[in-house]
């Protein structure tokens, strides 16, 4: 238990469609990140959210998109789904700096 | 940008020691993290580097050469629960946030 908790755990998905995940943090930690983690590989970074804001972004289009809400907790949006996005995918929570981060035991989204 | 190379995959054997080396090449340098990550499980923090030097905790040691961009990740004592990837990663400012980028992951197989 890492205190970051992300749902759902699974998800299966058609090719064009759109879906949401979420991650919510016990901590409070007011900045979240999200990473893509295709098999075998390392967590490559999509975004970074700092009190509501999007402060960094990494080399993914603009169909993955990002909410952070008052309460920290963060959506990961990606519309028009396509097989590559398939993986998993990890929000982790920590301070603005990029220490202390906190994994979430994230998402596997496949995409059929 | 960054680039990140470590090792895809090593082998040991358990009560051995094991050393996984990252190599990295960065514009704007601060501080290297390894993380430990068993199959389907949330990566664990086990380190932090932003000085030279050797950082030894418990059976865990990392070590960092800033002027070479280098790091290794030393385990001693090997048990079978260390069985798991490995993931160097480099904190660096991008676009005023220190976003960690994260190696591909070295992934460790102890054997009896």
């Amino acid at each position: 238990e890492t205190g970051v908790t992300q749902s759902p755990t699974h998800l299966i998905k058609t090719r064009g469609q759109q879906v949401t995940l979420r991650c919510s943090s016990q901590s409070g930690h007011n900045t979240v990140s999200w990473y893509q983690q295709a098999l075998g590989q390392g967590p490559q970074f999509i975004f970074q959210y700092y009190r509501e804001e999007e402060n960094g972004r990494g080399n993914f289009p603009p169909r993955f998109s990002g909410l952070q809400f008052p309460n920290y907790s963060s959506e990961l949006n990606v519309n028009a789904l396509e097989l590559d996005d398939s993986a998993l995918y990890l929000c982790a929570t920590g301070d603005r700096d990029g220490l202390g981060y906190t994994f979430g035991s994230g998402t596997r989204l496949t995409v059929v | 940008g960054q680039n990140i190379d470590q090792p895809t995959e090593m082998t040991a054997t358990e009560g051995a020691i094991v050393q996984i080396n990252c190599t990295y090449q960065t514009s704007g340098f601060n501080g290297l993290f390894w993380y430990q990550q068993h199959a389907g499980e949330a990566p664990t923090f086990l380190s932090y580097n932003v000085l030279d030097g050797l950082e030894e905790k418990g059976r865990f040691s990392s070590f960092l050469s800033r002027s070479k961009g280098y790091s290794y990740l030393l385990l001693k004592e090997l048990q079978m629960k260390d069985s798991a990837s490995y993931l160097c990663a480099v904190r660096d400012l991008e676009g005023g946030s220190y976003i960690p980028t994260f190696g591909r992951g070295t992934s460790l197989i102890v054997h009896p």
